[in-house]
């Protein structure tokens, strides 16, 4: 039979316009929160971190969204670039446990 | 800092052979993650190591994979027999003590024909 996938959920900007990337999570104990960038044939770049404790925080040229209670995850690159074009990893660590649990994948992609 | 270490970069072997993947963490760390990644499952997590032992293996497919630790600077993970559905993106992942945050190397690109 046919092999599917996953369907990446796929996201096209403009250069130089912003990008918000979503993600939702399912276990209300989850008390932080990760994303991850990744380039083709190279392995997931940390970007920023979020803890349950907050709801908002700010990198260069990214910010981060928590809203606990629809459980959802954002991630916003200000100013977007060429070189911002990649797969977003949004992952969650649960309670004491020391792992990461990865979402599915936004496929970003940067139009000149 | 080297980072993560991951060899080989690409590994190309026939069904029912030994593969053995290896993962230098970055010095310091005291976890140590395998992860897989394909398209049809995404990034999923094999196994992890806390100061070498094994903590969670409930990832590892079967008894066909297999992980040591037996060191705090060297990891491998290890198929036999491989076969054609064991091809994917392996990653190995290092995580310091006192952060949440891992530090992934840069995979291991496996084929079994």
């Amino acid at each position: 039979g046919e092999s599917v996938g996953l369907h990446l959920p796929t996201l096209s900007v403009q250069e130089g316009d912003n990008s918000i990337i979503n993600c939702a999570y399912s276990n209300s104990a989850s008390d932080y929160f990760i994303w991850y960038k990744q380039e083709s044939g190279k392995g997931p770049q940390f970007i920023i971190d979020i803890r349950s404790n907050m709801d908002k925080r700010q990198g260069q040229r990214v910010t981060v969204l928590l809203n606990k209670t629809v459980k959802h995850l954002s991630l916003q690159i200000a100013a977007t670039q060429p070189g911002d074009s990649a797969v977003y990893f949004c992952a969650e660590k649960r309670g004491s446990a020391r792992q990461l649990t990865f979402g599915s994948g936004t496929q970003l992609t940067v139009l000149p | 800092d080297a980072g993560v270490i991951q060899s080989p970069r690409h590994e190309v072997t026939e069904m029912g052979q030994e593969v053995t993947l290896r993962c230098k963490p970055i010095s310091g760390h005291n976890s140590l993650f395998w992860y897989r990644q394909t398209m049809m499952r995404g990034l999923e997590l094999l196994i992890y190591f806390n100061n070498n032992v094994p903590i969670d293996d409930s990832g590892m497919p079967e008894d066909r994979f297999s992980a040591k630790m037996p060191n705090a600077s060297f990891s491998t993970l290890k198929i036999q027999p491989s076969e054609p559905r064991d091809s994917a993106v392996y990653f190995c992942a290092s995580q310091a003590a006192t952060n949440e945050k891992l530090f992934f190397g840069s995979g291991t690109q496996l084929s079994v024909l």
